[in-house]
């Protein structure tokens, strides 16, 4: 494995509470980032971060928010959860200038 | 908006024969195609990748295929064995904002029967 955990990785919560889905790396690479795995979508690019405080959004942010007040974790959060985001969440890691992407476990998130 | 499309969505094969997997993408700016294998309740894992400079790259029973002027490029596995059972996803790299991300296809099942 490439040093990223996920937590949790399973988590059921119902409509309109906040969710928060935390990113742990130990490799100490640039850039982190958030996907949604849905069936028939591959994976979406939710939000993404080349460094400390640096974010920005991706294809499908709407909804969702992100922090990064260390290297090492990058938070994801669902601040009012809705059922159009049940789905698995990887978050992902990449080294400055190189091209492969790590990927963590994923998350299980199910939104009654 | 940019998209890459990947066909077929599942693909069973016998054990030993081949299988080829295809997409296509809409940016012709997109300069790097990789592909993951995702196993069963984990995440994705690249297993080979191709730049737009090149036509064709080999690594053991696979092998990626690239058509700039088609745009559209292949995943091939020869030989195929039951631990090859998988979901494959390909991605082109397209320009977002300053940065360049990459945009996925839907994904392919592989069966593998024995």
């Amino acid at each position: 494995d490439a040093g990223i955990t996920q937590s949790p990785r399973h988590k059921v919560t119902e409509t309109g509470t906040p969710v928060t889905l935390r990113c742990h790396q130990t490799e100490n690479h640039r850039y982190m980032y958030w996907y949604r795995q849905d069936p028939g979508h591959g994976l979406r690019l939710i939000h993404y971060s080349y460094g400390v405080k640096d974010t920005d959004k991706g294809e499908v942010s709407d909804g969702y928010s992100v922090s990064r007040s260390k290297t090492e974790d990058f938070l994801l959060t669902l601040e009012s959860a809705t059922s159009s985001q049940t789905s698995v969440y990887f978050c992902a890691i990449k080294k400055t200038g190189d091209t492969e992407a790590f990927f963590g476990q994923g998350t299980r998130l199910t939104v009654v | 908006g940019e998209n890459v499309e990947q066909h077929p969505s599942t693909l069973s094969v016998q054990e030993g024969d081949s299988a080829v997997i295809k997409c296509t993408y809409s940016d012709s700016a997109s300069n790097y195609f990789p592909w993951y294998k995702q196993e069963l309740g984990k995440g994705p894992q690249l297993i080979i990748d191709i730049r737009s400079n090149v036509g064709e790259k080999k690594d053991q029973r696979i092998a990626v295929t690239l058509n700039k002027t088609a745009k559209h490029f292949s995943l091939h596995i020869t030989e195929t064995q039951p631990e090859d059972s998988a979901v494959y996803f390909c991605a082109a790299t397209f320009r977002m904002d300053s940065n360049y991300q990459l945009i996925w296809g839907a994904g392919t099942k592989l069966i593998i029967k024995p």
